[in-house]
């Protein structure tokens, strides 16, 4: 069965640094995608970046990358050079083989506190 | 705009009413779900439709009865409500025929408070 596993439940990151979010998962589908969102305290799920399990390359978008460890079965967020705005739960999520009855399952997210 | 929009934003109501949740989406999506967020902030599948069929029912109560009339909405009615109904419910859908990389575009929420 599929499984994400976030195991910090909250950060505190001082401004402008880069902050890691740690996700593991579990699934024995080779075919599977890896995202990201983004819950601000106003409530709405914002997606910020994707990354397919037989992408070669880490996906980056912006000041958020993906790093993606396929044999450690990891896919940790990364927002370089952090801002006020970061302030958010995340949270790490999957889907297996994109087919009609898949689901896309999340994590327990990470609270992420951006201090001034 | 481009968007999933869910009404109403909040629902504030009594134990044993029965209350509906609208979802509409224009992104030419069709498979649409519902999510329940609960107050540690988890997200669970409830259900999804693609095409106005169900595909998954996650082991819900069936006092919970997701309907599509057609692919760019889905309803959630919920009869008999109690406290532990009480939650944020998310809409959301994913584009087709793009396997595991389609994301989930998320409805704003609706916050339900069941007193």
């Amino acid at each position: 069965a599929q499984k994400i596993t976030q195991t910090q439940p909250g950060m505190f990151v001082q401004e402008k640094e880069a902050v890691t979010l740690d996700c593991t998962y579990d699934t024995s589908d080779p075919s599977y995608g890896l995202f990201w969102y983004k819950q601000p305290s106003s409530g709405e799920m914002i997606f910020l970046i994707y990354q397919g399990s037989y992408d070669q390359q880490n996906a980056t978008e912006g000041r958020y990358s993906l790093n993606f460890q396929k044999a450690r079965k990891s896919a940790n967020l990364v927002i370089s050079a952090s801002q006020l705005g970061d302030s958010a739960m995340y949270f790490c999520a999957m889907r297996e083989g994109g087919r009609r009855d898949d689901k896309i399952i999340f994590g327990k997210g990470t609270r992420l506190h951006i201090l001034p | 705009d481009t968007a999933v929009s869910q009404t109403p934003k909040y629902l504030v109501t009594q134990m044993g009413n029965d209350k509906s949740i609208k979802c509409e989406q224009n992104l030419g999506h069709d498979t649409m779900y519902w999510y329940k967020q609960d107050s540690k902030k988890f997200l669970k599948i409830m259900f999804s439709y693609n095409n106005k069929e169900l595909i998954i029912n996650e082991t819900v109560p069936n006092r919970f009865s997701p309907k599509s009339p057609d692919k760019a909405h889905l309803n959630l009615h919920i009869n008999s409500l109690e406290l532990g109904d009480s939650a944020v419910y998310f809409c959301a859908s994913s584009p087709p025929d793009r396997g595991s990389k389609s994301p989930l575009h998320f409805g704003n929420g609706t916050r339900l408070t069941v007193t």
